[in-house]
């Protein structure tokens, strides 16, 4: 079936330098791939997505890429700051219209 | 933004008893919503799909006769975990999508489901 994966599954910065999360996903139909971050207790918040017909999208401090041809995507925010702690996950919608998640990363910046 | 609300944030309940959890869409008609469950410091496992008006779809492994799903209105869905029992006891949470399948998931802030 369907499935994404996600690296590392655990990270520690220090404020200021950048954080970078990868993931690959299994269908090759899939067209559009959103992160989440969550903090505990809480639902997930969606912070950037992208299209498949993209190949990079930026929001601030946060962007996104996408290497249709290698199935992979990553997250790059940068000038982390202690506020970014929380889990980030990764999906992506498949050909049948769900949208799957990756395991989640949790993201630590050491103020 | 598009708002979805989730209630209640937490149940305890006895074994054997059935629980009502509602997700609704606030500022939005949400023809699509999703479930999904959530054991700690894991990943969100999709339970279901249910659009306005049909029945729900649920993913291979999950019990539909056990979560009972109900989707009346463009704002509002219902998961019912019927004769809950202590494994049952998860991180419960709804999103909500807007129209087109090219729409975001927007999700709701979970109910913590604890079965005694």
């Amino acid at each position: 079936g369907e499935n994404v994966e996600q690296h590392p599954s655990t990270l520690s910065v220090q404020e200021g330098d950048s954080a970078v999360i990868k993931c690959t996903y299994s269908d090759s139909a899939s067209n559009y791939f959103p992160w989440y971050k969550q903090e505990l207790g809480k639902g997930p918040q969606l912070i950037i997505d992208i299209r498949s017909n993209v190949g990079e999208k930026k929001d601030q401090r946060i962007a996104v890429t996408l290497n249709k041809t290698a199935k992979h995507f990553s997250l790059h925010i940068t000038e982390t700051q202690p506020e970014d702690s929380a889990v980030y996950f990764c999906a992506a919608k498949t050909s049948y219209d769900k949208v799957i998640f990756g395991p989640g990363t949790s993201l630590s910046v050491i103020p | 933004g598009a708002v979805v609300s989730q209630h209640p944030s937490r149940v305890i309940c006895k074994s054997g008893t059935s629980v009502k959890i509602e997700c609704r869409s606030l500022d939005f008609q949400a023809t699509t919503m999703f479930w999904y469950r959530q054991f700690p410091k894991q990943s969100l496992m999709l339970m279901a799909t249910s659009n306005e008006g049909s029945k729900a779809t649920y993913e291979q492994g999950v019990e539909k006769d056990k979560f009972l799903i109900n989707h009346a209105s463009l704002t509002l869905s219902t998961l019912t975990v019927t004769s809950a029992h202590p494994e049952d006891s998860s991180f419960y949470i709804c999103s909500a999508r807007e129209g087109s399948p090219r729409a975001p998931l927007h999700f709701g802030n979970g109910t913590r489901l604890t079965v005694t």
